[in-house]
This record gives C-alpha cells, sequence and structure tokens, in this order.
C-alpha cells in the first residue's frame, strides 16, 4: 500500500459523459501526478500540481481538466468522453517537485472504461 | 524533448537466470532515470534511480541498472530471477534541469516472464 489513494477503483460510462477521478495523496505529500495508461498509448504524463500550482502539462487533452485542492486532494475531470479515453488512470504524489530527491508513489488507479 | 526506448517488450527467462531489461533514452540535458515496476492490478512501485554520482545503482529485490553516458543506456540486471520477478518494468526518464516538476516520461514497458 503506498498511501496514495483513488476513488473510484472502476468507472463505466457512455461516450459523451462527463467523469470525475479523485486522488489523495500521501500524508504531507504536496505534489500530485497524474498519469493516463492506455494499450496503445503507454503510461503517459498528464499533469502536475504542487501546493494547489500547475507546475507542468503534458499532452492532457482540452477535454480534461485536473485542480487540487486546499486539503492537496486532487481531481481529474474527463469530459466529452470518446471511446479512446478508456484507460487506467494514475495519481502519483511525492513530497516536493523535482525528481531528484522526490519519490514519487502511485495510487492502485482508476480504470475508466467508455462504452 | 526526452524520450525512453525499451527495446523488447516481451522478455522471457527461467528462473535462475540471468534479467537483463534493456532501455536507452534521449535527452538534451543529464537526465534523471528510474526502473519501476509494476504488479498485475497494481501501481507502478520504484525498484531504483539514478540521479547523480555512481553510475551503478543498486535497487529493491537485487536488482540493479548501471548509467552508460556514452551509450545512453540505463539497463536492468538481476542475477537469478524469481518466480515472484514476473512484472511488467517501466523505464523512465526526468528532466534534471528542472527543479519545478518531477513528471516523468516512461518507456513502453516490458513484460518480464519467468519460467520454471
Amino acid at each position: 500500500d503506498s498511501g496514495v489513494t483513488q476513488t473510484p477503483k472502476h468507472l463505466i460510462t457512455a461516450t459523451g459523459q462527463r467523469v470525475t477521478l479523485r486522488c489523495s495523496p500521501r500524508s504531507g505529500d504536496l505534489s500530485v501526478y497524474w498519469y493516463q495508461q492506455s494499450l496503445d498509448q503507454g503510461l503517459q504524463f498528464l499533469i502536475h500540481y504542487y501546493n494547489g500550482e500547475e507546475r507542468a502539462k503534458g499532452n492532457i487533452l482540452e477535454r480534461f481538466s485536473a485542480q487540487q485542492f486546499p486539503d492537496l486532494h486532487s481531481e481529474l475531470n474527463l469530459s466529452s468522453l470518446e471511446l479512446g479515453d478508456s484507460a487506467l488512470y494514475f495519481c502519483a504524489s511525492s513530497v516536493g517537485a523535482s525528481a531528484r530527491y522526490n519519490e514519487q508513489f502511485f495510487g492502485p488507479g482508476t480504470r475508466l472504461t467508455v462504452l | 524533448a526526452q524520450s525512453v526506448t525499451q527495446l523488447g517488450s516481451h522478455v522471457s527467462v527461467s528462473e535462475g537466470a540471468l534479467v537483463l531489461l534493456r532501455c536507452n533514452y534521449s535527452s538534451s540535458v543529464p537526465p534523471y532515470l528510474f526502473w519501476y515496476v509494476q504488479y498485475p492490478n497494481q501501481g507502478l512501485q520504484l525498484l531504483l534511480k539514478y540521479t547523480t554520482g555512481a553510475t551503478l545503482v543498486k535497487g529493491i529485490n537485487g536488482f540493479e541498472a548501471e548509467f552508460k553516458k556514452s551509450e545512453t543506456s540505463f539497463h536492468l540486471t538481476k542475477p537469478s530471477a524469481h518466480m515472484s520477478d514476473a512484472a511488467e518494468y517501466f523505464c523512465a526518464v526526468s528532466d534534471s534541469g528542472s527543479s519545478n516538476t518531477g513528471k516523468l516520461i516512461f518507456g513502453q514497458g516490458t513484460t518480464l516472464q519467468v519460467k520454471p
């Protein structure tokens, strides 16, 4: 158990719908990262927040948005869902922002299926 | 831009045999390099990392990796495979030039099969 919590574990929805994925980082961690894992794209970085501030953005679609709240939990919002959005979405947290000193701890993921 | 290439999407070894998983990177700045393991239906777990200093790094579960700048490689090895090593392994790179983010760029992954 990494200490990172993600809810829900599974989500099945239809095309065109909107969903929210939630991540609670380990106690004391200020950084939250979101990654998408799919069969065709592999593991891709989506976005990084540090203490409520967006620090880096990857190839995140405009239909996707995220935020980190004052209590440090984060939400990833996916809208106008398409079949190709079906994937495993991971959240990772770390104490600080840089990779040199801060190990990222990964949650168990949310498996999204779009029908 | 940084990128990672893992040679071989599937590697099969016998129990007790040497494990060698290959990783090559591309980076315009000195990289930070990582190996993660993913067991079925679980998140990723850090095996080891290279940031600076000694180029041979040791990790958990008997794994080690060597950073070779001249070859732009960071191959993962373990002298003797165990059945419990069967999993998917990911090599990743992060930008040492940025202290603002530790975002990871992952390779496509290598599935390790261990035969009895």
